[in-house]
C-alpha cells in the first residue's frame, strides 16, 4: 500500500535551517509529484512548492522562493524539503503529500512533521 | 493567485442533519480543478472529492461535489457522528495552488 512517511519533529531556533524528508513506498517514485504543505497551529492549509521526483524539477510559491529548496533522491525514494532563515512564523505542521500526474489530485499524505521555531 | 473562500466558517448540526458547504474561488477554477478534504484533530488532510464532483476511492456516497467556474458546493446528506471535522477546498487547477480557509462542522 502506498505510504508517505516523514521524519520526526524538529525544533530549531530563528535563523537556522530544517530539512524534513518523506519516505515513500507502495508505488512508482518517478510516476507521481510530490506537494509540500504546511499548516500553521490552528490555522489553515498553506502550499509550498511541489517537486517531479523524475527529473527534480521544482516550483515553489513565491513567498518561500529563496527560502526552501526541494530536492529527492531516487536511490531512497525519498523527497525532501529544506526550508531557512528560520522565524518563529515557520513553526507548523509541514506534509509531503502525492500528486497524481495524470489529473493533478492529491490523493496520499504524509503523517506531518512538527517544526518549532524558538529561542 | 487564486483566493478561494469558505461558508460559512462553522456549521453547528446535529447527526443526521444535512450539511451544505461553500466554496467560492476569486476567479474561475480551470476545468472545475477542485477538490475537498477532510481533516480531524492531529490527522493529515484525506480526499474527499476531485475535479469538483468525483469521489475518491473508499469514499462513502453521503458526501458529494457540485458546482463550476467560481461556485462550489460540498453536501453530506446525511452527518455520521465521524463527519464532524474541517473541511478544506482546494484548487489546483493554477499555480499556486491555494487552499480555502475551511469549514468545521461541529455538533450541535
Amino acid at each position: 500500500q502506498v505510504q508517505l512517511v516523514q521524519s520526526g519533529a524538529e525544533v530549531k531556533k530563528p535563523g537556522a535551517s530544517v530539512k524534513v524528508s518523506c519516505k515513500t513506498s507502495g508505488y512508482t517514485f518517478t510516476s507521481y509529484y510530490m506537494h509540500w504543505v504546511r499548516q500553521a497551529p490552528r490555522q489553515g492549509l498553506e502550499w509550498m512548492g511541489i517537486i517531479n521526483p523524475s527529473d527534480g524539477s521544482t516550483s515553489y510559491a513565491q513567498k518561500f522562493q529563496g527560502r526552501v529548496t526541494m530536492t529527492r533522491d531516487t536511490s531512497t525514494s525519498t523527497v525532501y524539503m529544506e526550508l531557512s532563515s528560520l522565524r518563529s512564523e515557520d513553526t507548523a505542521i509541514y506534509y509531503c503529500a502525492r500528486v497524481r500526474v495524470y489529473d493533478s489530485v492529491v490523493d496520499y499524505w504524509g503523517q506531518g512533521t512538527l517544526l518549532t521555531v524558538s529561542s | 493567485e487564486i483566493v478561494l473562500t469558505q461558508s460559512p466558517g462553522t456549521l453547528a448540526l446535529s447527526p443526521g442533519e444535512r450539511a451544505t458547504l461553500s466554496c467560492r474561488a476569486s476567479q474561475s477554477v480551470s476545468s472545475s480543478y477542485l477538490a475537498w478534504y477532510q481533516q480531524k484533530p492531529g490527522q493529515a488532510p484525506r480526499l474527499l472529492i476531485y475535479g469538483a464532483s468525483s469521489r475518491a476511492t473508499g469514499i462513502p456516497d453521503r458526501f458529494s461535489g457540485s458546482g463550476s467556474g467560481t461556485d462550489f458546493t460540498l453536501t453530506i446528506s446525511r452527518l455520521e457522528p465521524e463527519d464532524f471535522a474541517v473541511y478544506y477546498c482546494q484548487q489546483y487547477g493554477t499555480s499556486p495552488w491555494t487552499f480555502g480557509q475551511g469549514t468545521k462542522v461541529e455538533i450541535k
